[in-house]
């Protein structure tokens, strides 16, 4: 099993800046995933996280806007940067747990407000 | 993409057993169909997941039939804090393709006194 943490669980931005959103598993994991979800809404899938290269990007999410990094097996971080009020979402950080089955491990998310 | 279909809201009342269908048309050979629990304000945890026939663990059962084609996540006995957002996913075992990290619209179950 996998316990994930992330940082901050909130916060209230302004248009225009950028905030960094840190994940943290307290084991090493083969990939990491990051994301959102409007409240109400299911979860859409942001990137994967690949340590030592660059993020693996889902179709409409690009790096200038979610620069994500990975530094090792156990820590990766997403930047919602240059925010709107249309990033205003939950933001949650997973794991993958390896065999005999591979589920996921999520953080409790991150609670983004742009005003 | 392997498209999923669950029922958007279903109610029940607490001691019931509830069972909760997934359609997946698409499913390849290879893939693995992932039932995730997630309560407001949480991220999604793991519940069970198969292959085929029965799984069951401690929480749920999931039966597959031969076709593969659906699949019923079944909670015995709910209690009020199974109320939650179910969702179904399916792809291959190892998690790492596009359809594995694909969640659906989920089921939104309401369990009542």
């Amino acid at each position: 099993s996998a316990v994930i943490s992330q940082k901050p669980s909130r916060d209230i931005c302004q248009r225009g800046t950028s905030l960094t959103i840190q994940c943290q598993v307290d084991s090493q994991v083969t990939m990491m995933f990051w994301y959102r979800q409007q409240p109400g809404q299911s979860l859409t899938l942001i990137a994967t996280a690949n340590q030592g290269s660059e993020a693996t990007y889902e179709s409409g999410f690009v790096i200038d806007k979610f620069p994500i990094s990975r530094p090792n097996l156990t820590f990766s971080t997403l930047t919602v940067s240059n925010m709107s009020p249309e990033d205003s979402s939950i933001y949650l950080c997973s794991a993958l747990a390896g065999g005999p089955i591979y589920e996921q491990y999520f953080g409790p998310g991150t609670r983004l407000t742009v005003t | 993409l392997a498209k999923t279909t669950q029922p958007i809201s279903m109610d029940s009342y607490e001691g019931q057993e509830v069972n909760i269908t997934c359609s997946h048309n698409n499913i390849a050979t290879n893939d693995y169909i992932t039932w995730y629990q997630q309560f407001p304000s949480q991220g999604p945890r793991f519940i069970i997941q198969g292959y085929k026939t029965k799984v069951t663990n401690e929480v749920a059962s999931l039966f597959i039939p031969a076709d593969r084609k659906s699949s019923t996540l079944s909670l015995p006995r709910v209690s009020l804090s199974d109320t939650a957002v179910y969702y179904c996913l399916v792809g291959d075992r190892g998690g790492t393709g596009r359809r594995a990290l694909t969640f659906g619209s989920g089921t939104r179950l309401q369990v009542q006194p």
